[in-house]
Order: structure tokens, then sequence, then C-alpha cells
């Protein structure tokens, strides 16, 4: 089937340090794959995507790179801020004529200073 | 402000009464997507617009929901004869034009429905 398997939360570091999330898909063909984040109080938003195998998707300090091998797409930020605090989702584009988006079940990340 | 806007953002309902939820896309954005969000999940996709035409419902939860996009703007969802268990976040998002698969997703803040 087509799904998305995050790890699960609450993932609790203290300010400056490495984070990754972990984010798995299946698919049938080459799906687009998304990070999304909510901040507490806010709707989703766009942090990152990858197109196609190998792409790295960059944005305020937050990578993630599409690995088709392994079929992951792991969240890493070097350096965590307080403000990084918010639950972030990963999400599988539609492929093969569907019109599904997936996402996960979302992973709270929590920074304390 | 032109993000994604939805309305009402709270809905309290007793069982067996019917609910409508409005999403106002992004103006030009032709593509919209309903989900259904519980604590603790992601979200969950429920039916797929691109411009007026429903193009996936197959996710509907049962024939108690119906959306509509009558122009092409504004959406709709409805649930007739709510059920505690529809007690969730329904979440609009919207996505200009181009790869369906590839493009990105702007989402509304959400409606929260309680069904007591």
């Amino acid at each position: 089937g087509n799904s998305v398997t995050q790890m699960e939360g609450p993932v609790t570091l203290s300010e400056e340090a490495f984070l990754t999330i972990n984010c798995t898909y299946t698919a049938t063909g080459y799906p687009s794959l998304f990070w999304y984040v909510q901040y507490p109080g806010e709707g989703l938003q766009l942090l990152l995507k990858a197109t196609k195998a190998d792409d790295k998707g960059s944005n305020k300090g937050f990578e993630a790179t599409y690995r088709k091998e392994t079929t992951s797409f792991h969240l890493e930020k070097g350096s965590v801020q307080v403000s990084d605090s918010a639950v972030y989702f990963c999400s599988r584009g539609p492929t093969g004529g569907s019109y599904i988006p997936t996402f996960g079940r979302g992973t709270s990340l929590i920074v304390h200073p | 402000d032109t993000g994604v806007s939805q309305d009402p953002r709270h809905k309290i309902t007793k069982r067996g009464q019917n609910v409508t939820f409005r999403c106002d896309p992004i103006s030009e954005h032709n593509r919209l997507y309903w989900y259904r969000q519980t604590l603790g999940q992601g979200p969950e996709f429920l039916t797929y617009f691109q411009n007026e035409a429903q193009l996936e419902k197959s996710r509907l939860l049962s024939d108690r929901f119906s959306a509509e996009r009558p122009k092409g703007s504004f959406s709709t969802l409805e649930i007739q004869r709510t059920e505690q268990g529809d007690s969730a976040m329904y979440l609009c998002a919207s996505s200009p034009e181009g790869g369906v698969s590839t493009d990105t997703q702007y989402f509304g803040p959400g409606t929260r429905l309680t069904v007591l």
C-alpha cells in the first residue's frame, strides 16, 4: 500500500542539539516528498520538499534527502532552537494517476533552552 | 491576508445535526483538498477538486459526508446526521495549477468540530 511512517514523539532536545526525525514511505512509482511543520496555534505549512531521487530539500537550516534505495526522507537540523518547537509531518505526494497525498502521524519536537 | 481561510473555526453541535464548513482557497489556486485530522494523527485525505470537478471522493468517510465547489472557487464540506466519532479538525488546503504530485499545499487554520 501507500503509506508514510514517522518516528514517534515527542522528541525532546536541548537548544543547539542535533535533530533527526525519521520518515519512510511506501509507494508505487516515485512520489514527491514533503515535510510540513505546524507551529502551536497555526496551520500546517511547507518546510521543504524534494521531487526526485537524490534531491535535497532545505529551508531554515533543516534538510532532507530523497533516498530511493531506502525509501526514506529523514529530516535533519544541525542546531535546533527553542523556536523550532512544533509538530513535523512527513508527506508523500500522489503517484500513478492518483490524486491522494499521504501524511505521517506527525512528530512533536520540544526544544528546551 | 491572502491565505486559505476556513469558516467557522469552531463548531459545537449535537449528535444527529447537520453541519457545513466553508473553505476559501488562495485566489487562482485551482486545486482544493479536504482532510480530517484527529488528535495525534496526520491529515487524513477526504476529497479533491480541480476547479469545480470533484476528481477524487472515494475517501469520504461515509455517505453522510459530501463536498461541493460549484464555481471552482470556495468549497463546502457537509456532514449529515453527525455522530460523536465525527469530532475532529477538518482541514482545507489549496494548490496552484501545476504538477499534482509535486505541488505544495497551502493549508487553512482548520475547523474544529465537536459533536456532543
